[in-house]
Formats: C-alpha cells, structure tokens, sequence
C-alpha cells in the first residue's frame, strides 16, 4: 500500500502566478482533506471532498479551489500567487463513513519568489 | 471545536517514558481527544485517540482525566526517532459524517536525548 502520494515535493513559482497540487489518497479512501502549513505552525485546514463535492472549507480566500476525480485523487490549485502562500501544503486521506483518523502525505513545499 | 493547550516543548532521555500534557478544558461530551505527531519534513502521523476511557496501542497511551478536561500522550520507552511536534486535538466523530476537519495548533515539540 503506497499510502497518501502527492506531486510534485518541491516546487517554485513567481508571484501573480497558479498552481496546481496532486494527491493520490490511500488505498480504499474516499475522502480527501487538504491542509497548508506555514512554517513553525500547525498544518491549517483549507478544504476537504467527498463524493467530487467540496464538503467543509476553512478560512481561505475563494484564490484557493480544488476538485476531485471519480478514482478520488485530487488536485488543489491556488491563483495569482502570494507570497504568504509560501508552505507545506499536505493531503490527507480518510474513510467518510464511519469513525476513523487521517493519513496524511509528505506534502509539497511550495515557494512563492 | 474546542481548543487545547500544550507546553511548547519537552525534552525526555532515550529509554525513558515520555509523558506529553494537553489541557482542553472546554472539551464537548460528543468530542474525542486525537493525538497526531509531525517528524521533521513529514506529513503528520495519527498515534492514537480516545473518548473517555485510557486507550493503549502498539505506539502509545493515552490517559484521559475523569473529568475529560486534560489527557496525557504517554510514550512508555522513547527512542530518538520519537523527536516530533506532537499535536493534542479534540474533535467530533460522526459516523457516516463528514466532519474530519482536524484544528491543529502549535504542539509539542519532544526532544529525545540520548
């Protein structure tokens, strides 16, 4: 069992700029969470999906919009690019039915220049 | 969901049992007590949670006062490899919900010496 991937590790962008994460759940899930975390912080909730729908959101700007596919991968993807968005951003993966925990992926580091 | 308070860091021997604290005073009856920890550049790794009663496994024990306003992480045989941020979160399970939202704050940073 791979587990939670995501693509790519690192990555690099200049400001005003988009971009688009991936993340592959783990085996058997259906539900994708995503999280960014700036450093010295706790990871920060952004949105989670279920079903190909946007199911909970926290408190990021509407800049911040993701999708979900049949197979439940799914991409995050964040325009015009500031350099407060400059973090970890990390996937996590959960079972919507029934009680259970997260596992999360190593995440991506995204730079913003 | 309600919020919690851990010391910011903690050092322990190797070999030694490390006890992690988490106030959460203000803990709902339908709220669960998760703890997650982080090892440099990693995703976030869950060890273990609980409601009301002390839960163990194979990584930890988790102890839940009576009154469910505080527990303790409790790594009964630290190794260098237990170093992390560990986060104490509580939060609620719905079965067949979809609330797996988890607030995380700064955590715990646990230092194994050897």
């Amino acid at each position: 069992d791979a587990g939670v991937t995501q693509s790519p590790t690192h990555l690099i962008k200049t400001r005003g700029q988009q971009v688009t994460l991936r993340c592959s759940p783990k085996s058997g899930h259906d539900t994708v969470s995503w999280y960014q975390q700036a450093l010295g912080q706790g990871p920060q909730f952004i949105f989670q999906y279920y079903e190909e729908e946007e199911r909970q959101r926290g408190n990021f700007p509407d800049r911040f919009s993701g999708h979900q596919f049949p197979n439940y991968s799914s991409e995050l993807n964040v325009n015009a690019l500031l350099l407060g968005d400059s973090a970890l951003y990390l996937c996590a993966s959960s079972l919507e039915r029934g009680l259970g925990h997260l596992f999360f992926g190593q995440g991506t580091r995204l730079t913003v220049v | 969901d309600a919020k919690t308070t851990q010391p910011p860091s903690m050092d322990c021997a190797e070999g030694r049992a490390a006890n992690l604290p988490c106030n959460h005073s203000t803990i709902s009856g339908n709220e669960y007590v998760y703890w997650y920890r982080q090892i440099h550049s990693q995703g976030p790794q869950y060890i273990i949670h609980g409601l009301k009663n002390n839960e163990t496994n194979e990584m930890a024990s988790l102890i839940i006062t009576e009154d469910r306003k505080s527990s303790t992480l409790i790594l009964p045989h630290a190794t260098l490899r237990d170093t992390a941020v560990y986060y104490c979160i509580v939060r609620v399970d719905t079965s067949g919900g979809s609330n797996y939202k988890l607030t995380f704050g700064k955590g715990t940073l646990l230092t194994v010496n050897p």
